[in-house]
């Protein structure tokens, strides 16, 4: 099955400076990668999400690019907030139009904390 | 977007007894349903797939048997967790898509259920 890694578990920074989280996976065909923002007892929210027909997409402070080549996808956050700190999760699948059976495979998640 | 609800947001129950966690969506039929396992500072795993009208689909290591999910209608998911046990606690969240909502890949996720075995 799909196995997706993510990179850092922690991340630091200083109000105003970027953020920057890398994820891999392993399933070739997974086609769908979505970024969940998880504040402490809440649900994940969806921040951004890419299908593998795109290379990067971008919503005003953040950005995904994907490399399917290397079957890589990165997250990143410029003119970070202290409200943007939180536990940030990627996730891939195999997602057909119509089906609703498509599971995600998430990350282990990022702990970011924006110092203001 | 689309919504999902769960009931209750959070729950203490005795070791040995039984708990059913309901996950609603609102304004969408969704035929399949997913429930995912978060324990504290660690990631969600899923752990079943629950399948309108049909049996669920069981991640490997987890017991079908401990977990029932009944998904009786297009909108309503059951996760019962049978014989509760202090390892049990958890982050218990749902999520299903709504496929016809403009060929929207997105999964809405429900608010999560608190359980807390005693």
């Amino acid at each position: 099955g799909e196995n997706v890694e993510q990179h850092p578990s922690t991340l630091s920074v200083q109000e105003g400076d970027s953020a920057v989280i890398k994820c891999t996976y392993s399933d070739s065909a997974s086609n769908y990668f979505p970024w969940y923002k998880q504040e402490l007892g809440k649900r994940p929210q969806l921040i951004i999400d890419i299908r593998s027909n795109v290379g990067e997409k971008k919503d005003q402070r953040i950005a995904v690019t994907l490399n399917k080549t290397a079957k890589h996808f990165s997250l990143h956050i410029t003119e970070t907030q202290p409200e943007d700190s939180a536990v940030y999760f990627c996730a891939a699948s195999i997602n057909n139009r119509g089906a609703a059976g498509n599971k995600l495979t998430f990350g282990g998640g990022t702990r970011v904390l924006v110092k203001p | 977007g689309a919504v999902v609800s769960q009931h209750p947001s959070r729950v203490i129950c005795k070791s040995g007894t039984s708990v059913k966690i309901e996950c609603r969506s609102l304004d969408f039929q969704a035929t399949t349903m997913f429930w995912y396992r978060q324990f504290p500072k660690q990631s969600l795993m899923l752990m079943a797939t629950s399948n309108e009208g049909s049996k669920a689909t069981y991640e490997q290591g987890v017991e079908k048997d401990k977990f029932l999910i009944n998904h009786a209608s297009l909108t309503l998911s059951t996760l019962t967790v049978t014989s509760a046990h202090p390892e049990d606690s958890s982050f218990y969240i749902c999520s299903a898509r709504d496929v016809h909502r403009g060929h929207t890949d997105e999964q809405y996720f429900g608010p999560g259920t608190r359980l807390t075995v005693t």
